[in-house]
């Protein structure tokens, strides 16, 4: 059974760096038929796809967050992470990480979701 | 804002069918069969409930279903179940763009 655990800091001060871990079991962040993605929803508002990183290490993000972001990934504890720097109350968020297919024809569908972790940009 | 478009809420009486819309463009729902629908619990991670417009994960009812017309995603849920009141959302690969793009979630209520 495949099980994803977000962990990290509730609270973030302004112009820090949010850092935030995945927690993958059940699974392989090494198999390449997957992208390990992160996803986060503001208060009130909808859904936004942050990145991901697949099983070689490659990232992709979100081009609004591009310039302040980062995805890597520790195989040896099975697990991925998420840095953003210069946080603002705009990035006060609950966080997920899930897990995609990597199959276009599927259109890669999130089909694990850790139960997410709320991260409060204040001061 | 988000970038596909929802109704807030719905609701339906137990045993009854719902239906709930997804709105894009031509750029994501409409030129792609690339819709997933998700189904949320407070407290709980999202759990995916139809891929690729209809398609539905092993364990997930048959009373969920999912269909496309044009720029707009539809998710039913037939013969509702207490158990059914959950928020629901859609979301939708971009190929155009290469990234993922969710709408703002529906309420569903049983009642």
């Amino acid at each position: 059974q495949v099980q994803l655990q977000e962990s990290g800091p509730g609270l973030v001060k302004p112009s820090q760096t949010l850092s935030l871990t995945c927690t993958v079991s059940g699974d392989s962040i090494n198999r390449g038929e997957y992208y390990w993605n992160w996803i986060r929803q503001p208060p009130g508002r909808g859904l936004e796809w942050v990145g991901f990183i697949d099983y070689s290490g490659n990232t992709y993000y979100h081009p609004s967050l591009k310039s302040r972001i980062a995805i890597s990934a520790d195989t040896s504890k099975n697990q991925f992470s998420l840095n953003l720097r210069s946080v603002t109350a705009a990035d006060t968020a609950v966080y997920y990480c899930a897990r995609a297919t990597n199959d276009v024809s599927s259109g890669h569908p999130f089909d694990h979701w850790g139960q997410g972790t709320l991260v409060n940009v204040s001061t | 804002q988000s970038a596909l478009t929802q109704p807030p809420s719905a609701s339906g009486s137990r045993g009854q069918s719902v239906t709930i819309s997804c709105t894009g463009t031509s750029g994501d729902v409409g030129g792609y069969h690339y819709v997933s629908w998700y189904q949320h619990h407070p407290g709980k991670g999202p759990k995916l409930i139809i891929f690729q417009v209809s398609k539905r994960p092993s364990g997930v009812p048959d009373r969920f279903s999912g269909s496309k017309s044009g720029n707009t995603a539809s998710l039913t849920v037939s013969g509702l179940q207490a158990e059914d009141e959950a928020h629901y959302f859609c979301s939708s690969y971009s190929g155009s763009n290469n990234l993922w793009l969710f709408g703002g979630g529906t309420k569903l209520t049983v009642l």
